[in-house]
């Protein structure tokens, strides 16, 4: 069964202090991974990911994928308030019917 | 960017009643359409694919007779919560893809129903 895996679920960091956020996976047919930020609302896009070791960068955020041991991170440096939010991870892939299937989620909350 | 809307934002109801919920991709033809719900403090969960003019896919343990999705163009999809419950009460999303190898979904703001 496809499966995404974050960690760790919460998080409590102060403003300034750099956040690295974990997502593992197991999924069949892969296509790429996404990263998510979601406040009060529906998750808004960060990054998608395809290939193994390529960084994707965008201001204070980076993203990269391994394909072999099956894991992706998100760093956050110097982390301001406005980055408090949940990040979802997810994987587009699957056998048959392709989806969308997302992790738990991680709750970053960055103090001032 | 691709824009999708969901209509309403928000709605309450008394239990037993039906509640239609709109999901319009505005600047482009959604070839899929997928509905997810997401509880309190919780991810989002795939309800159900829907594809412009045939059946939806339910995933695993959603009641397709009681949630309603109707798919009727490109660029508009419905979903009807049937004789809602208090337990239906949750967070609906929808999200739309133009379809290509890598189907990046584009999320609508999402609609919250409380059922009372």
């Amino acid at each position: 069964e496809d499966k995404v895996v974050q960690s760790p679920l919460s998080l409590v960091v102060h403003e300034g202090d750099t956040v690295t956020l974990n997502c593992s996976y197991e999924v069949t047919n892969f296509r790429s991974l996404l990263w998510y930020k979601q406040e009060k609302k529906a998750p808004t896009f960060l990054f998608m990911l395809t290939s193994s070791g390529i960084e994707k960068k965008s201001g204070r955020l980076s993203s990269i994928l391994d394909k072999k041991e099956l894991f992706s991170i998100l760093n956050i440096t110097a982390t301001q308030t406005g980055d408090s939010a949940v990040y979802l991870c997810a994987l587009w892939g699957g056998q048959g019917a392709q989806k969308l299937v997302f992790g738990q989620g991680t709750r970053l909350t960055i103090n001032p | 960017g691709a824009v999708v809307s969901q209509h309403p934002s928000w709605v309450i109801c008394k239990s037993g009643t039906s509640v239609k919920i709109e999901c319009r991709s505005l600047d482009f033809q959604a070839t899929t359409m997928f509905w997810y719900r997401q509880f309190p403090k919780q991810s989002l969960m795939l309800m159900a694919t829907s594809n412009e003019g045939s059946k939806a896919t339910y995933e695993q343990g959603v009641e397709k007779d009681k949630f309603l999705i109707n798919h009727a163009s490109l660029t508009l999809s419905t979903l009807t919560v049937t004789s809602a419950h208090p337990e239906d009460s949750s967070f609906y999303i929808c999200s739309a893809t133009a379809g290509g190898f890598y189907n990046e979904q584009f999320f609508g703001p999402g609609t919250r129903l409380t059922v009372l």
